[in-house]
């Protein structure tokens, strides 16, 4: 157990809809990531946030934001869903996000878009 | 950008056979690397990384890999593999604010 969760775990839903997932990091973890995996992509950095505040930015569609509250947990709000948007979304956590720590993952919500 | 490959989509190995999975990476000044494991429905867990030193970095489950500047890479191995190790396994490189970027996966497959 990684110290990540994540909810919901599975998510099905129609395309155009609108969903959130949501991201508890680690005890003490300023900082939290999202990635998207998918079959055709791999694994895909979205974005980046430390201490409430975005710091790096992936290949994130503009359909999608992402924020972090005040008590550090974080939500990822994806609109106007595609098929193409199935995937796994993982959501990690770091200490103060350098580049030289381990991110530790949660077990992710696998989104199926029908 | 920095850019993770990784030579194998799938390697098959017999139990308590040697194995080793190849990585090679984009070069930059400095560079951190780190191998995750994928176990089936699970999110990634960290095996190991490199930041600076020693060129040889062992892990967590008997897992080891060397970094080699001049090759750019970052081979992960393991003298002996058990059943338990059958998962897919991501080299990553650590980019910028700590954004990982990785490779596309190997998937270890081990028979009895």
């Amino acid at each position: 157990d990684s110290g990540v969760t994540q909810t919901p775990k599975h998510l099905i839903t129609a395309t155009g809809q609108r969903v959130t997932l949501r991201c508890s990091p680690r005890s003490g973890d300023l900082s939290v990531y999202w990635y998207q995996q998918s079959l055709d992509q791999g694994l895909q950095f979205l974005i980046q946030y430390y201490n409430g505040e975005e710091r790096a930015k992936g290949n994130i569609l503009e359909r999608f934001s992402a924020q972090q509250f005040p008590d550090l947990h974080s939500e990822l709000n994806l609109s106007s869903l595609e098929l193409g948007d199935s995937a796994l979304y993982f959501c990690a956590s770091s200490p103060s996000g350098g580049n030289k720590e381990t991110q530790y993952f949660g077990p992710g919500t696998r989104l199926l878009v029908l | 950008a920095q850019s993770v490959t990784q030579l194998d989509s799938q390697v098959p190995v017999f139990e308590e056979a040697p194995v080793e999975l190849r990585c090679n990476y984009s070069s930059s000044v400095s560079v951190y690397l780190f191998w995750y494991v994928q176990y089936p429905n699970q999110g990634l867990q960290l095996l190991l990384k490199y930041l600076s030193g020693s060129t040889l970095v062992k892990g967590i489950n008997g897992f080891e890999a060397e970094f080699n500047k001049s090759q750019t890479s970052f081979h992960l191995r393991k003298p002996s593999v058990h059943i338990s190790d059958t998962a897919e396994y991501f080299c990553a490189v650590s980019e910028g604010a700590g954004k990982l970027i990785f490779g596309q996966g190997t998937t270890l497959q081990v028979k009895p």
